[in-house]
This record gives structure tokens, sequence and C-alpha cells, in this order.
């Protein structure tokens, strides 16, 4: 079946632009994770969803960022005027929702801020 | 020091060679560890999902844990060329908290 779909899959942005980057998670997946992955490190979590809600938003690096999940399903990471601190790969992640569950990942979208 | 430590490599290896990959963590809470590969633009893709200490073979991948060293790692017999990419581990509390914490990755390389 579909796994985990990312768009766009490149974005370049002028520093100051809002971007949105969408999340397409497997169906039927309940719980939906955002990860940011600079170059040459390992990802690091931003924020997780349990179907609508908006369990932990810890990760996010500041109140540039904002995630959605309004119906469960496709989520959208917005980051309101870029810096170039924001260039990086974000990911987004989904499980069934179980303790623990295996998490499946899309390609990514990695950005590049200008 | 990083709740999670792994050699960034990178590594390099003939094909056919046995490759070994570690993690090393410092928080006791973690329950599930997992290894991730990664080929180049491409998203993490999950080789092996453990939980507590042990061992878990999956072909040519074992995974082993020992949670009494805080230690983790993966085994890779008859490498291959198409094993060369990045590999991640990962781990979490469990507990309904979900989020992974990643290392570093090591880059390996086998060479035909």
């Amino acid at each position: 079946g579909a796994g985990v779909s990312q768009s766009p899959r490149y974005k370049v942005a002028k520093r100051g632009q809002d971007v949105a980057l969408r999340c397409d998670p497997i169906s039927g997946h309940v719980s939906l994770f955002w990860y940011q992955q600079a170059l040459g490190q390992g990802p690091e979590f931003l924020t997780y969803f349990q179907n609508e809600a908006q369990l932990d938003k810890s990760g996010l690096p500041s109140d540039r960022f904002f995630a959605e999940r309004p119906e469960g399903s496709v989520s959208t990471l917005k980051i309101q005027r870029t810096q170039q601190e924001d260039s990086a790969v974000y990911l987004c992640a989904s499980s069934l929702g179980q303790l623990s569950g295996e998490q499946y990942f899309g390609p990514g979208t990695r950005l590049t801020v200008t | 020091q990083k709740e999670v430590e792994q050699d960034p490599g990178p590594l390099s290896v003939p094909e056919g060679a046995i490759v070994s990959l570690n993690c090393t963590y410092s928080n006791s809470a973690f329950q599930y560890f997992m290894w991730y590969r990664q080929y180049s633009r491409k998203g993490p893709e999950l080789l092996m999902y453990t939980y507590s200490s042990g061992n878990k073979e999956d072909g040519r991948f074992t995974a082993q844990v020992d949670k009494s060293s805080k230690y983790i790692s993966l085994f890779i017999r008859d490498s291959q060329p198409s094993d060369s990419a990045t590999y991640l581990c990962a781990m979490d509390w469990g507990g309904g908290s979900e989020k992974l914490v990643f290392g570093k990755g090591t880059k390996l390389t086998v060479n035909p």
C-alpha cells in the first residue's frame, strides 16, 4: 500500500517568507510525527498528533513553527518568517498509535532558506 | 552529553564483511530500541525494532540490546554494496510518549 507522502519535496524560501509543508500519513495511522533533520545529524522531534489532537509540541524550536492536523489525517507544518537556521529536511512519520508503535517515515521536504 | 551517542563514522568495509554498528545512551528510562536505514535524500526506513534486553535476528541483520550497559548494536552479516547507507539508532521511553530520540547516524560504505 501507499506509504507516507510529503510535499513539496524541495522548497526554497527567501528569509522572512512563510512556508507550509504537507504530510499525508499511511491510511488508518492514528499517530503522526514531525521531525527536523539538519545536515549530518539524526532527526530531532518537533511535534506529535494523535488523531487531530496535538499531544506534544515540546520540540518546536520557536513560536514561528506551527503544526495542525484538523481532520486527523493530513497534517501541515507551517513556518512563519523563515530564518536561515530553519534550513533542514523536515520528516513526517506515522504509526498505528499503539504504545511505542513502529514509525514509518516519508521522504522528507528539504527546505533551503536563502 | 547527548542522550544517545553514535559514532558518525564514516565506516568503509569490503563486500562480505561483518559490520558492527553501535549506540550508547544515558537515559535508563528508554524501553524500545530501533535501527533505521537512510539512503541519501530518502526518509529513514525501519530495519529492526526491539523491546528490552536481548537479541533479535532478521535475515542478515541482528540487533542486540544490553540495558545494563546502556548499549545497543546492529550487526550486518555478508554485507552488500546495497547496504551502503546511513544507519540511525533510535529509542523511546514507552508509556505513551512515542517520540523517538535518534543518534547522529553512522555512514556505511560497502565496497564491491
